[in-house]
């Protein structure tokens, strides 16, 4: 079957750094997003990898490990309104989207 | 980046009517739009995949005769909740990829928070 691990929820500190890790088991692999999502508003894209390797986009960073199925979305300098549930989806062969369950990440001052 | 363009907002129905919500895709073609539904503090469940001028592909465990889709032209899709009951009050969300242009991220409407009362 087709599945996605990630942490139900993380707490961290104002200007701090944190990593939220995902797993994934898909039919085929075309590629890994990272969405944010802030309560009661649809998801906001924030990346995409489909080569292994570190993608750097301001304070967020993406890592992805195709032979390991596994990736990462790193935060710098965290603010207040980081705090949000970030979701990790997978493009399978199919190119559906195959979700994760999110992680809620909670800034604290 | 695109806009998918999602209405209403929110809507309070009462119990036993129908609601319609609209998906638009404003500046590409959208063959494929999908529908989710989130409860609080979970994460999106895919409901069905709405394909343009064919039937939509509905998920396990999702009624057909409840949720209608139609998917009439390359820019607009259609839920519509019919004879609604509070169990169906939720965040009820649509997204497009422009699937001219693969491995694209999936574009997502604003959302529309059902309530029915």
């Amino acid at each position: 079957g087709q599945n996605i691990d990630q942490p139900t929820e993380m707490t961290a500190t104002e200007g701090a750094i944190v990593q939220i890790n995902c797993t994934y088991q898909t039919s085929g692999f075309n590629g890994l997003f990272w969405y944010q999502q802030h309560a009661g508003e649809a998801p906001t894209f924030l990346s995409y990898n489909v080569l292994d390797g570190l993608e750097e986009k301001g304070r967020f960073s993406s890592f992805l490990s195709r032979s390991k199925g596994y990736s990462y979305l790193l935060l710098k300098e965290l603010q207040m309104k980081d705090s949000a549930s970030y979701l990790c989806a997978a493009l399978d062969s199919n190119y559906q989207l195959i979700w994760g369950a999110g992680t809620k990440l909670i800034i604290k001052p | 980046g695109a806009v998918v363009s999602q209405h209403p907002s929110w809507v309070i129905c009462k119990s036993g009517t129908s609601v319609k919500i609209e998906c638009r895709s404003l500046d590409f073609q959208a063959t494929t739009m999908f529908w989710y539904r989130q409860f609080p503090k979970q994460s999106l469940m895919l409901m069905a995949t709405s394909n343009e001028g064919s039937k939509a592909t509905y998920e396990q465990g999702v009624e057909k005769d409840k949720f209608l889709i139609n998917h009439a032209s390359l820019t607009l899709s259609t839920l519509t909740v019919t004879s609604a009951h509070p169990e169906d009050s939720s965040f009820y969300i649509c997204s497009a990829r422009d699937l001219g242009r693969e491995n694209t991220e999936a574009f997502f409407g604003q959302g529309t928070r059902l309530t029915v009362v």
